[in-house]
């Protein structure tokens, strides 16, 4: 199965701010996948992104607030526009393959 | 999107099996039974998945009952390890260019108590 390599693994922000994470796979795939997983909560989808194209947002997620990038089929960042505290949660990203799917170890982010 | 359900949290002693039920009554024909594991706020981890058959690998079997509305994860010989949160998951999937995603459940909180 795909490799993820996610960066940063963690970090705590201003209220304010932005942060962009990245997301790189060893193999070229064709969707690429956003989840957040607030504390003590299951996984929640924002958004998928195929290279080449917009990503598609699941409602309740918009692109001003979690804009995507996919520039090619191994990497795509996601930033976090503006936080605030509520914005503190597991940020992972995910691929699909042959044997189904893979997720990344996830940004751990935090607010203060 | 089919909805899963899964009882949010089981017990089961070192050594026996762990049994792990889901539902799935709204599923459709062509979406597929996921299982996927998270310890300890890591990444999902893959367990199996299956359409109709019954499936099995070095981690798990996967029961699916013939109406498809339900489907059960067996862990043979639970270890310590397996302590996890488990989450049931359909894969849906649309279009005619591969479009699909898993939409996450609640999970059950499997517990392994020596």
């Amino acid at each position: 199965s795909a490799v993820i390599s996610q960066k940063p693994s963690r970090d705590i922000c201003q209220r304010g701010t932005s942060l962009t994470i990245q997301c790189q796979v060893d193999s070229q795939v064709t969707m690429m996948f956003w989840y957040r997983q607030q504390p003590g909560q299951s996984l929640t989808l924002i958004a998928t992104a195929n290279q080449g194209s917009e990503a598609t947002y699941e409602s309740g997620f918009v692109i001003d607030k979690f804009p995507i990038s996919r520039p090619n089929l191994t990497f795509s960042t996601l930033t976090v526009s503006n936080m605030s505290p509520e914005d503190s949660s597991i940020y992972l990203c995910s691929v699909v393959g042959f044997y189904g799917y893979t997720f990344g170890s996830g940004t751990r982010l935090t607010v203060v | 999107d089919a909805k899963t359900t899964q009882p949010p949290s089981m017990d089961c002693a070192e050594g026996r099996a762990a049994n792990l039920p889901c539902n799935h009554s709204t599923i459709s024909g062509n979406e597929y039974v996921y299982w996927y594991r998270q310890i300890h706020s890591q990444g999902p981890q893959y367990i199996i998945h299956g359409l109709k058959n019954n499936e099995t690998n070095e981690m798990a079997s996967l029961i699916i009952t013939e109406d498809r509305k339900s489907s059960t994860l067996i862990l043979p010989h639970a270890t310590l390890r397996d302590t996890a949160v488990y989450y049931c998951i359909v894969r849906v999937a649309w279009g005619n260019f591969g479009n699909e995603k898993l939409t996450f459940g609640t999970g059950t909180r499997l517990t392994i108590i020596p």
